[in-house]
């Protein structure tokens, strides 16, 4: 039973397209994040969602928006698609942070490849 | 906000030999956690330290945490090859605790 799954796996299109990756954990955790990490394998906070609610959205474009349906699920959309948005983006869950974020489970990861 | 600087950048070692990590912050934590990620993965958790904790292990890492130097270490006895891996530090993205804040990561690479 995989704890937080993403998919798809590996994401190629054009500059441009509009692309979603979808993310869902089973732990029943409240926490979700979004993280992105680049070719030097720095990874950076996106967006922060507790309980469904937007905690953090940490300067990111408003061509990225995210969407939590329910706490098992937040889904991640990009419009208008460029170069520079190649990346590996995770997904990750924890639980409510209680005196500092507690053990955060973290999704394979989705290879976005911008043409 | 914060983030963490791992030291060193890359580490190459032989089988059996120890590997320190080290890792240090800007401001004030509540915990500092350890992070492995292999190749093409996920990171997957290694070791959570709180502020009011100095060493911590688990199998065969061990973990310091220096608050009045703010920073840590992770050390990894007798390497395997099964260790070559990235390895992060990560700490509260605010005082709220919101989220994590990663270093930019030491690669250990163990070679047999």
């Amino acid at each position: 039973d995989t704890a937080v799954s993403q998919t798809p796996k590996y994401l190629v299109t054009q500059m441009g397209n509009d692309k979603s990756i979808k993310c869902e954990q089973n732990l029943g955790h409240d926490t979700m994040y979004w993280y992105k990490q680049d070719s030097k394998k720095f990874l950076k906070i996106m967006f922060s969602y507790n309980n469904k609610e937007l905690i953090i959205n940490e300067t990111v474009p408003n061509r990225f928006s995210p969407k939590s349906p329910d706490k098992a699920h937040l889904n991640l959309h990009i419009n208008s698609l460029e170069l520079g948005d190649s990346a590996v983006y995770f997904c990750a869950s924890s639980r409510f942070p209680v005196q500092g974020v507690a053990e955060a489970f973290f999704g394979q990861g989705t290879r976005l490849t911008v043409v | 906000s914060q983030q963490g600087e791992e030291d060193p950048q890359a580490l190459s070692i032989q089988e059996g030999e120890n590997a320190t990590m080290n890792c240090s912050y800007k401001t004030s934590i509540n915990n500092l956690q350890w992070y492995r990620q292999n190749s093409g993965r996920g990171l997957v958790h290694l070791i959570l330290i709180r502020s009011n904790e100095r060493e911590k292990h688990s199998g065969r890492l061990r973990v310091t945490l220096d608050t009045s130097k703010k920073s840590s270490s992770l050390l990894i006895t007798a390497s395997r090859a099964a260790d070559t891996a990235s390895y992060f530090c990560a700490t509260d993205f605010n005082q709220a605790g919101t989220a994590l804040i990663f270093g930019k990561g030491t690669t250990l690479s163990v070679s047999s």
